[in-house]
């Protein structure tokens, strides 16, 4: 079975600063990999994957996450803060195996990103 | 505009108490997903429905029970079966390949009076 570990529960970081999100995964199959932000009370909306191809992609808000294969992660970077990016963050995977899985995605306990003036 | 509809978006139970929490979609996707969020625990799959008419357990199915009669629509009902109900509760629905993006709903707290 798939798992998520996000290897940081809460991240404070200062306005302008680069950041770092870190993100594990465990699966016996290919995987498709995803990162998904909340705002408060909100629902989830989708800020970058991983299909195939480059390892390193980018998304939405000047955020990037780089595949890492042999380390099994897929962290998620940006080089430059906004007080608007103060929000909860997911990672999730996909499993496929030739087929399709249905989208049932498997989430990491979330990461919360917190920017100070 | 195109979207995912949650209703309502706070919601309180007695105990011994069965509710519904309504999901509408109408973005003509196929899959429809029910996750309960819990501080600190990500999100946690509740069923799924890939298709009218069908439907999977998910990780933590116990004490819940869903419906699929329409395309549109993913009502989850909570039973009195489930004794730690309170939490956000989110739908989902995409077009049903593991390679899509999932469009969520804005959510439902639930809570128990």
């Amino acid at each position: 079975a798939q798992s998520v570990t996000q290897l940081d529960s809460q991240v404070p970081v200062f306005e302008e600063a680069p950041v770092e999100l870190r993100c594990n995964y465990s699966s016996s199959v290919s995987v498709y990999l995803f990162w998904y932000v909340q705002y408060p009370n909100q629902g989830l909306q989708l800020l970058l994957k991983y299909l195939s191809g480059s390892t390193l992609v980018k998304g939405i808000n000047g955020f990037e996450a780089e595949f890492n294969k042999s380390q099994t992660s897929f962290h998620l970077r940006k080089p430059s803060v906004h007080i608007s990016d103060t929000a909860e963050y997911f990672c999730a995977v996909s499993e496929y195996a030739g087929g399709t899985s249905y989208g049932k995605l498997t989430f990491g306990q979330g990461t919360i990103l917190t920017v100070h003036p | 505009d195109g979207g995912i509809t949650q209703s309502p978006k706070y919601l309180f139970r007695k105990e011994g108490q069965n509710v519904t929490l309504s999901c509408e979609q109408n973005l003509n996707h196929d899959a429809m997903y029910w996750y309960r969020q819990d501080p600190g625990q990500g999100l946690r799959l509740i069923y799924y429905s890939q298709i009218v008419n069908d439907f999977q357990k998910g990780d933590i199915a116990e004490g819940y029970s869903v419906s699929r009669e329409k395309k549109e629509s993913f009502p989850l009902t909570v039973t009195s079966a489930q004794k730690n109900p309170t939490a956000f509760y989110l739908c989902a629905s995409s077009t049903g390949g593991s390679n899509e993006k999932l469009f969520f709903g804005s959510g439902t707290q639930l809570s128990v009076l």
